[in-house]
């Protein structure tokens, strides 16, 4: 069936440094991928996205990569701030019709001063 | 321009009482989602709505949950005779045009059954 997971239950980085969070799907004919920040007591929110005819995609301090062959993505963010502490998860969407989202378990990222 | 809105934030009920969640999409959106985030874990799909219709409702349990999205007023979950195991924060999203959109979420609502 499908799934999609995270490597690491919690990453720890010092602030400024680059952060890396990555995801393993099991889904070859997905063809959408988000991933959303999620703040204690919040709901989630959208960072990135990316389609699967692209392998790379940039937005403000965040990167995503995409690799098919090896159905991995992982979310690169730059100049790790103490506001980046939250639970990342990535998500896929269901090719279809509906466009329900798969969740992974999540990534707690700590930001250390 | 709002964001979804969901109410309430927190409620909670004794075992056997009935809950009812709303969801309140964004302006311009009449796409909805349902999902429910158990603790330490990742969201979970229940069912996925659009105007007076339900479009796919794999994720739902099939017993005590249903949803709807009337022509006006906001998104229903409803969850009959609840039991401790539906404690849990449900989260809505909506999406302007459905699958092929970004869904934006919502605050949740925590249900704590006692």
């Amino acid at each position: 069936g499908e799934s999609v997971g995270l490597h690491l239950p919690t990453l720890s980085v010092q602030e400024g440094d680059n952060s890396i969070i990555n995801c393993a799907y099991s889904n070859s004919a997905s063809d959408y991928f988000i991933w959303y920040k999620q703040e204690s007591g919040k709901g989630p929110q959208f960072i990135i996205d990316i389609r699967s005819n692209m392998d790379k995609r940039q937005g403000q301090r965040v990167t995503v990569l995409l690799n098919k062959t090896v159905k991995h993505l992982s979310l690169q963010i730059a100049a790790t701030q103490p506001g980046d502490s939250a639970v990342y998860f990535c998500a896929e969407k269901e090719s279809g019709n509906t466009g329900k989202l798969i969740f992974g378990q999540g990534t707690t990222l700590q930001v250390k001063p | 321009n709002a964001g979804v809105m969901q109410n309430p934030r927190h409620l909670v009920r004794r075992r056997g009482q009935e809950a009812r969640l709303r969801c309140s999409p964004m302006k311009g959106h009449s796409h909805v989602y349902w999902y429910r985030q158990l603790p330490e874990e990742g969201l979970k799909f229940m069912v996925y709505l659009q105007k007076e219709n339900i479009i796919d409702e794999s994720g739902m349990p099939k017993e005590r949950f249903s949803a709807e999205f009337p022509k006006e007023g906001p998104s229903i979950l409803r969850i009959q005779q609840v039991v401790r195991g539906d404690s849990a924060a449900y989260f809505c999203a909506s999406s302007p045009r459905g699958s092929t959109d970004t869904q934006y979420f919502g605050p949740g609502t925590r249900l704590t059954v006692l």
